[in-house]
């Protein structure tokens, strides 16, 4: 099973700053990583995937990075609808299909 | 537009069981993977299950395997989730999600339904 690890767990960033979060899994995914956000009490919605492919319903200051092991999700500035919990997830070798645990951004 | 409409949860006691269903629309369902993700409450996100879009290949999380199954129905656009045997540990919010591509699928999660809570306790 390939384990998905985020970081950080939390990240406490101000309206209009950038944020950066990580994922990181136990072995190469090649680029079949996916990107979800979820907002309190919804379900979660894909927002990257191949990653670095932005579903059509998210803007440009989403950007996704990274192959093999090392993954990082960029919101350039950060607006008050992005506070939400982010989880990658890989499909690149399965079953399982694994999540990270996720990483909260939260207003600073 | 793409709807799955999650139903079935409830409270159950330990070792009963309980079948979800999701019922969907706005796309060719037959054409199409499908998903169950659960969340334990507070939690993250834990895939549980994948049926093929003529449900002739199915899989498994290990912590489900022998217990839950899958399967589908495409004249009636409805997918569903048997869960026997159910213990403490299931207790989640279960998601029906469509796969991102037809056919052989990509198994990524691309549309997602409102969950359906599923308590177990005695």
């Amino acid at each position: 099973e390939i384990v998905m690890t985020q970081s950080p767990a939390t990240l406490s960033v101000s309206p209009g700053e950038r944020a950066t979060l990580s994922c990181r899994a136990s072995q190469s995914v090649s680029s079949n990583l996916a990107w979800y956000q979820q907002k309190p009490g919804q379900a979660p919605r894909l927002l990257i995937y191949g990653a670095s492919t932005r579903a059509t319903a998210f803007p440009a200051r989403f950007s996704g990075s990274g192959s093999g092991t090392e993954f990082t999700l960029t919101i350039s500035s950060l607006q008050s609808e992005d506070f939400a919990v982010y989880y990658c997830q890989q499909y690149n070798n399965w079953p399982p299909l694994t999540f990270g645990g996720g990483t909260k951004v939260e207003i600073k | 537009q793409v709807q799955l409409v999650e139903s079935g949860g409830g409270v159950v006691q330990p070792g009963r069981s309980l079948r979800l269903s999701c019922a969907a629309s706005g796309f060719t369902f037959s054409t199409y993977g499908m998903h169950w993700v659960r969340q334990a409450p507070g939690k993250g996100l834990e895939w549980v299950a994948i049926i093929s879009y003529d449900g002739s290949n199915k899989y498994y999380a290990d912590s489900v395997k022998g217990r839950f199954t899958i399967s589908r129905d495409n004249s009636k656009n409805t997918l569903y989730l048997q869960m026997n045997s159910l213990r403490a540990e299931d207790t989640a919010v279960y998601y029906c999600a469509k796969d991102l591509t037809d056919g052989s699928g990509t198994y990524l999660f691309h549309y997602w339904g409102q969950g359906t809570l599923v308590t177990v306790s005695s």
